[in-house]
């Protein structure tokens, strides 16, 4: 049974570029959450898609934003690169009625 | 609003060796707690969970009381082996239920000499 797999695993972005981020989540799991994990931080709550909706949004500008489709896939955008969007990206998935999340191994983006 | 606090490190133990590791945290209504392991170039995952008062989670050896009125939720380890080691992050999520997003404390890097 494949866990959360996202992809790239890394990429390199220059500053003002616009990047798209792929997730697909553990099978049976219909909600999806993003993180941030700078380096030597705990990951930061990006938003949480449940319903092909956003549920929940962390403290993060308008700057990020995603998207959930039909198959419980998500995929998170950022626009107007910063050099301090530089980060581990942590993708999520959870089933509503059960507790705790599956993380993905996360992509790596570098803004340069 | 919530927040975790987690004790300063890194922090190196030898093989055998006692691990406490120091969690509290801040939050309205009743949070359930968690502690997550990162393995070098990897994501996250779940080490063990506790979703009320009194709960003991446990795991691979590790252990967490769920402690409300000191709010803690410590992380500790009778004999830690060289694999132990990793970055530990404790978590809580809530008021809404389990479902709700993660608050994370900035994490403790362990290193365990053989």
């Amino acid at each position: 049974d494949a866990g959360v797999t996202q992809s790239p695993t890394h990429l390199i972005k220059t500053r003002g570029q616009q990047v798209t981020l792929r997730c697909s989540p553990k099978s049976g799991h219909d909600t999806v959450s993003w993180y941030q994990q700078a380096l030597g931080q705990g990951p930061q709550f990006i938003f949480q898609y449940y319903e092909e909706e956003e549920r929940q949004r962390g403290n993060f500008p308008d700057r990020f934003s995603g998207h959930q489709f039909p198959n419980y896939s998500s995929e998170l955008n950022v626009n107007a690169l910063l050099l301090g969007d530089s980060a581990l990206y942590l993708c999520a998935s959870s089933i509503r009625v059960l507790e705790g999340y599956t993380f993905g191994s996360g992509t790596r983006l570098t803004v340069v | 609003g919530n927040s975790v606090t987690q004790m300063e490190g890194p922090v190196t133990l030898s093989e055998e060796a006692f691990l406490t590791i120091n969690c509290t945290y801040t939050a309205t209504g009743y949070p359930s707690l968690f502690w997550y392991v990162q393995y070098p170039g990897e994501g996250l995952q779940l080490l063990l969970k506790a979703t009320k008062a009194d709960d003991k989670g446990s795991n691979k050896g590790f252990e967490a009381t769920y402690r409300k009125e000191t709010t803690s939720f410590h992380l500790e380890k009778g004999s830690v082996q060289v694999s132990d080691s990793a970055v530990y992050f404790c978590a809580l999520s809530g008021p809404y239920g389990a479902n709700s997003k993660l608050t994370f404390g900035k994490g403790i890097t362990l290193s365990v000499r053989p």
